[in-house]
């Protein structure tokens, strides 16, 4: 299994919801990351995980909440977004945290996130 | 100036040409070089990733570093309309952090 799955596919939200994005993978991976994509843009780092601990965080708003409640979990809770920040949002996943050989990350297919 | 150059293309070729694309870099520090594919509205799938100098190949896609003068390269050979997406180069010095470039939009006419 070679797969990072993403809930939900899509997300529309007011200004004043709540929301919380899902993302798993099953094969040991135990770095994590989460990436926003606007339209015709490269994916920008938001946020790394590794060994469930918050790694790096790319000084995103705080109304960007992630949480990583095991090594095959990652959230990330939304709350007071602006409509700038309809965007994909993907995740992705490596083997171990920092890079070596063989040690790619692997893309989720995303939850494209409108905010009204 | 951008850490990583990637010209956004449109790229339009005939199916069964070969097709190049590029990246140059200024960050001599980088060692792991990758290629993602994109199609509309998915995730980026990874194609290639090599360590350092050198070539490496994989069916119809063959990727080539070349660190002293600060450029990769992805060939596809025999392309097909099936390879037509957003090609997005990737690289990193060894951190967690990966620099992409801006991506090439490539489409392949039947």
């Amino acid at each position: 299994d070679t797969e990072v799955t993403q809930t939900p596919k899509h997300l529309v939200m007011g200004m004043t919801n709540k929301k919380s994005l899902k993302c798993e993978q099953h094969m040991g991976h135990r770095a994590m990351y989460w990436y926003k994509q606007k339209a015709k843009k490269p994916p920008e780092l938001m946020f790394v995980y590794s060994y469930e601990k918050l790694s790096i965080n790319e000084s995103v708003p705080s109304r960007f909440s992630p949480e990583c409640p095991n090594s095959s979990l990652l959230n990330l809770h939304l709350h007071a977004l602006q409509p700038e920040d309809s965007a994909l949002y993907l995740c992705a996943s490596s083997q171990t945290p920092g890079l070596a050989v063989n040690n790619e990350q692997f893309f989720g297919p995303g939850t494209r996130l409108t905010v009204l | 100036q951008k850490e990583v150059e990637q010209d956004p293309g449109p790229l339009s070729v005939p199916e069964g040409a070969i097709v190049s694309l590029n990246c140059t870099y200024s960050n001599s520090a980088f060692q792991y070089f990758m290629w993602y594919r994109q199609y509309s509205r998915k995730g980026p799938e990874l194609l290639m990733y090599t360590y350092s100098s050198g070539n490496k190949e994989d069916g119809r896609f063959t990727a080539q570093v070349d660190k002293s003068s600060k450029y990769i390269s992805l060939f596809i050979r025999d392309s097909q309309p099936s390879d037509s997406a957003t090609y997005l180069c990737a690289m990193t010095w060894g951190a967690q952090k990966l620099v992409f470039g801006q991506g090439t939009r490539l489409t392949i006419n039947p």
